[in-house]
């Protein structure tokens, strides 16, 4: 079966600093990927997404994440990070091919301070 | 993407009751999904919703306890029934569809944030 493993619960970090949130899963087949960001008390919001093509994919607001298909790994990063970037974020996988379910890692709260 | 509506966006309730949260949706989709988001905790799947048929459950959730509806293909409802202090969660409905520009894309609504006393 699916899994997904994001290997920090908790990432503390300064404003402005560089970030990297990781993730894992696990799958012999072809998969799509996505980050979702949920900031305090608020629903999920999809942040980026690997469907096919290039392995790097980025959101609007500085995000980046990059699929390796060798090491099973899909983790998100920022060079720079804001205040308005705390929230918990999650990373989630889905076998291609007809309407399979998303599968969800634990979260990594992301908590950035001045 | 799609643009997604709950009601009610959060309750309180008494142990033994039931509480049914609406999802709705502004355009058709294929598939519509309902997620439990314990406290701290990740999304589990619920169900998958199904238009005309009955829902289709994941291990760990029955009918009787999460009956859910979807009479039309923008519209469903969830069900927690008999409810208990370890149902207090947020519940979220979820899209999917081919058809709208979100390719392969699933969508969250907002989540009703559920606490039972």
């Amino acid at each position: 079966a699916q899994s997904v493993t994001q290997l920090d619960s908790q990432v503390p970090v300064f404003e402005e600093a560089p970030v990297e949130l990781r993730c894992n899963y696990s799958s012999s087949v072809s998969v799509y990927l996505f980050w979702y960001v949920q900031y305090p008390n608020q629903g999920l919001q999809l942040l980026l997404k690997y469907l096919s093509g290039s392995t790097l994919v980025e959101s609007i607001n500085g995000f980046e994440a990059e699929f390796n298909k060798s090491q099973t790994s899909f983790h998100l990063r920022k060079p720079s990070v804001h205040i308005s970037d705390t929230a918990e974020y999650f990373c989630a996988v889905r076998d291609t091919g007809g309407y399979n379910k998303l599968i969800f890692g634990a979260g990594t709260r992301l908590a950035v301070h001045p | 993407s799609a643009v997604i509506s709950q009601k009610p966006s959060r309750d309180i309730c008494q142990r033994g009751t039931s509480l049914t949260i609406q999802c709705q949706v502004d355009s058709q989709v294929t598939m519509m999904f309902w997620y439990r988001q314990q406290p701290g905790q990740s999304l589990t799947l619920i169900a998958t919703a199904n238009q005309g048929s009955e829902a289709t459950y994941e291990s760990g959730f029955v009918i009787d306890k999460f009956p859910i509806s979807r009479p039309n293909l923008t519209f469903s409802t969830l069900t927690v029934s008999n409810m208990s202090p370890e149902d207090s969660s947020i519940y979220l409905c979820s899209v999917y569809s081919r058809l709208a520009g979100g390719l392969d894309t699933q969508y969250f609504g907002p989540g009703t944030r559920l606490t039972v006393l």
